[in-house]
């Protein structure tokens, strides 16, 4: 089945600590985001790619960064610059601006 | 930035009563669309409505949109405990290339 594929489901970050969010797609779809959820809120897009090798920042961009070396994998770190990265992070992917296939996320927790 | 703002933010209904959920926007768009989330998971697109429709259904959703007044609602009929969800609009900006959320309607529906 085609789809979406975020990994871990959850994942601890300590004080200081890069961590990087993996998303992968069997959709063969040359879009794809990073959103981020805070609780009870809507989502807030961090970094898009229209094609390999080539992202654009969103609207919060700060203490994030991205690779796109294959169309199915836009990976997500989330750097110590973060200073408040506790929330819940989701990956998409779409082919032009039609509906978007989303992951099932990743709750990241700083401990 | 916010795009799209919901109204209500929350709504709680019965079993078999309709559900009605409002969407307001502030720039011309391209299309206009409805997702759904599920407590913890990820977005499921329910319908797209293009710029130059005025209305559009699929099974018990039917989706309107108004471009003089910026506006959509999205009405679900007979509504089940399964509804229970939360939903969002999304509009991408022409020129754009990314979709941008509000911040959601939260449906509770009563058995």
């Amino acid at each position: 089945d085609g789809g979406i594929t975020q990994s871990p489901k959850y994942l601890f970050r300590k004080e200081g600590q890069n961590v990087t969010l993996s998303c992968e797609q069997n959709l063969n779809h040359d879009a794809m985001y990073w959103y981020r959820q805070d609780p009870g809120q809507g989502l807030r897009l961090i970094y898009y790619s229209q094609i390999v090798n080539d992202f654009q920042k969103g609207d919060i961009a700060e203490g994030y960064s991205v690779s796109r070396e294959k169309k199915e994998s836009f990976p997500l770190t989330v750097t110590s610059a973060q200073k408040n990265p506790t929330a819940f992070y989701l990956c998409a992917s779409t082919e032009g601006l039609y509906g978007y296939t989303f992951g099932s996320g990743t709750r990241l927790t700083v401990v | 930035s916010q795009q799209g703002e919901e109204d209500p933010q929350a709504l709680s209904i019965q079993e078999g009563e309709n559900a009605t959920m409002n969407c307001s926007y502030k720039t011309s768009i391209n299309n206009l669309q409805w997702y759904r989330q599920n407590s913890g998971r990820g977005l499921v697109h329910l319908i797209l409505i293009r710029s130059n429709e005025r209305e559009k259904h699929s099974g018990r959703l039917r989706v309107t949109l108004d471009t003089s007044k910026k506006s959509s609602s999205l009405l679900i009929t007979a509504s089940r405990a399964a509804d229970t969800a939360s939903y969002f609009c999304a509009t991408d900006a022409q020129g754009a290339q990314k979709l941008v959320f509000g911040q959601g309607t939260r449906l509770t529906i009563n058995p």
